[in-house]
């Protein structure tokens, strides 16, 4: 019982594709995240959202979209895919968005050439 | 601006031994302090966490100290493991800033048996 799953996992793609990753939680949380860690490994947050409502959007650029189609998804959909998109992309939930503990899924890797 | 600062790259530590690892932060906003642990390939694994109003919090083998004059917090794991071994990332948030995580660039951990 994988608590925040992501698909794909592993995910090679050219440059100027569109692609996305899907993301569900089963903890009955209300408020789901995108993080990215880069290729310094900083993990840094890029939007949440909380019951569907965005509440954080970290100055990503608009080719990144994400959608919540109920609070137990949050899928990013990114559009003209470049070089520097390359990156680990973590989806995570939280029982809430104040103060409480994030939980992690495993993990994105997205690799454009 | 890095917020939260891991200034151990890593640390090597015999199995059985204390392992302290250290974490700074420089935002007095923040009042939840988290630390993860990360395996390669696999998303970050959530180990313990600490309010600002504690100094201590201690969950098995696992403890957290909190010293905010300082802006400092350390988990100190005893004793050491060489299932330990893994990557850990402090992290700190502010209820005032919609609970969003920043993270420190992590230590990578070795337990040696």
């Amino acid at each position: 019982d994988t608590a925040v799953s992501q698909t794909p996992k592993y995910l090679v793609t050219q440059m100027g594709n569109d692609k996305s990753i899907k993301c569900e939680q089963n903890l009955g949380h209300d408020t789901m995240y995108w993080y990215k860690q880069d290729s310094k490994k900083f993990l840094k947050i890029m939007f949440s959202y909380n019951n569907k409502e965005l509440i954080i959007n970290e100055t990503v650029p608009n080719r990144f979209s994400p959608k919540s189609p109920d609070k137990a998804h949050l899928n990013l959909h990114i559009n003209s895919l470049e070089l520097g998109d390359s990156a680990v992309y973590f989806c995570a939930s939280s029982q809430s968005y104040s103060g409480n503990t994030i939980y992690f899924g495993e993990g994105s890797w997205l690799t454009v050439v | 601006d890095q917020q939260v600062k891991q200034n151990s790259p890593s640390l090597s530590v015999q199995e059985g031994r204390i392992s302290i690892l250290n974490c700074d932060y420089t935002n007095s906003m923040f009042d939840y302090f988290l630390w993860y642990k990360k395996y390669p390939a696999e998303g970050p694994t959530f180990l313990i966490s600490i309010s600002s109003i504690k100094d201590k919090n201690e969950d098995g083998r696992f403890t957290v100290f909190l010293n905010k004059s300082a802006k400092h917090l350390s988990l100190h794991i005893v004793p050491s493991q060489p299932g330990d071994s893994a990557v850990y990332f402090c992290a700190a948030s502010a209820k005032s800033n919609t609970g969003k995580l920043i993270f420190g660039q992590g230590t990578t951990l070795q337990v040696k048996p």
